[in-house]
């Protein structure tokens, strides 16, 4: 079955304590990109790869870090969590170079609570 | 450069029809239209891309005005399955999408 998978779904932990979200997808897709999404600002781009070892920054990098050495995998690295960082993130993949044709299929999401 | 959506939410009674718009402030190249159940990922709709086009899927159609830069999505004979948040993306070249805040939806019986 083509599908994004995420992991964890739940994730709780402390300020400060480095924690990584794995997004892993099985449909040979060249793009990926990881949003963020906080009730009333809708889906924010954080880091988005155009292929393997091709990474740029989103409309939220901040505080966040990722890395493309697989086509299938894009975890992403929470270096020094903060509680601005509380919210639930989705990961998306699609096919094609010109990603502006192409539907997003996204993961089921990890909802993230840092204390 | 996040496009803006209107309404922000709407409640409908089940077989009323619906019109969700999204507008940006810069050009655009394609925009995508998503539907969100609570809990759930966004699922994928449609795309219209540069020239204008409308497209449908069963009794969803969309339309793409580059002209004025807005997409408008239509419901028709709403059913209660078409609950959810639905969001534009909307992108100005082959990197980017950004979304819209989302529009509630709600279908009553």
């Amino acid at each position: 079955e083509a599908q994004v998978t995420q992991n964890p779904r739940y994730l709780i932990t402390v300020t400060g304590k480095k924690l990584t979200v794995t997004c892993s997808q099985n449909m040979n897709h060249e793009y990926m990109s990881w949003y963020r999404q906080d009730p009333g600002l809708g889906l924010r781009q954080i880091y988005y790869s155009m292929n393997v070892e091709v990474t740029d920054k989103g409309d939220v990098p901040e505080g966040y870090k990722v890395s493309r050495k697989e086509k299938r995998n894009f975890p992403l690295i929470l270096e020094s969590p903060s509680p601005n960082q509380t919210s639930l993130y989705f990961c998306a993949s699609s096919s094609y170079r010109d990603r502006a044709g192409s539907p997003l299929h996204f993961g089921n999401g990890t909802r993230l609570t840092v204390t | 450069q996040q496009p803006v959506q209107s309404p922000q939410a709407v409640i409908l009674r089940e077989g009323e029809d619906a019109v969700i718009n999204c507008s940006s402030s810069k050009a655009l190249y394609s925009v995508h239209w998503y539907r969100q159940k609570h809990g759930e990922a966004p699922v994928f709709l449609m795309i219209l891309l540069k020239g204008g086009e409308q497209k449908g899927h069963e009794k969803i159609s969309a339309s793409f005005n580059e002209k004025k830069q807005q997409s408008s999505l239509y419901l028709t004979a709403s059913q209660l399955s078409y609950s959810g948040t639905y969001f534009c993306g909307t992108s100005a070249g082959a990197n980017n999408l950004f979304f819209g805040t989302g529009t509630r939806l709600t279908v009553i019986p």
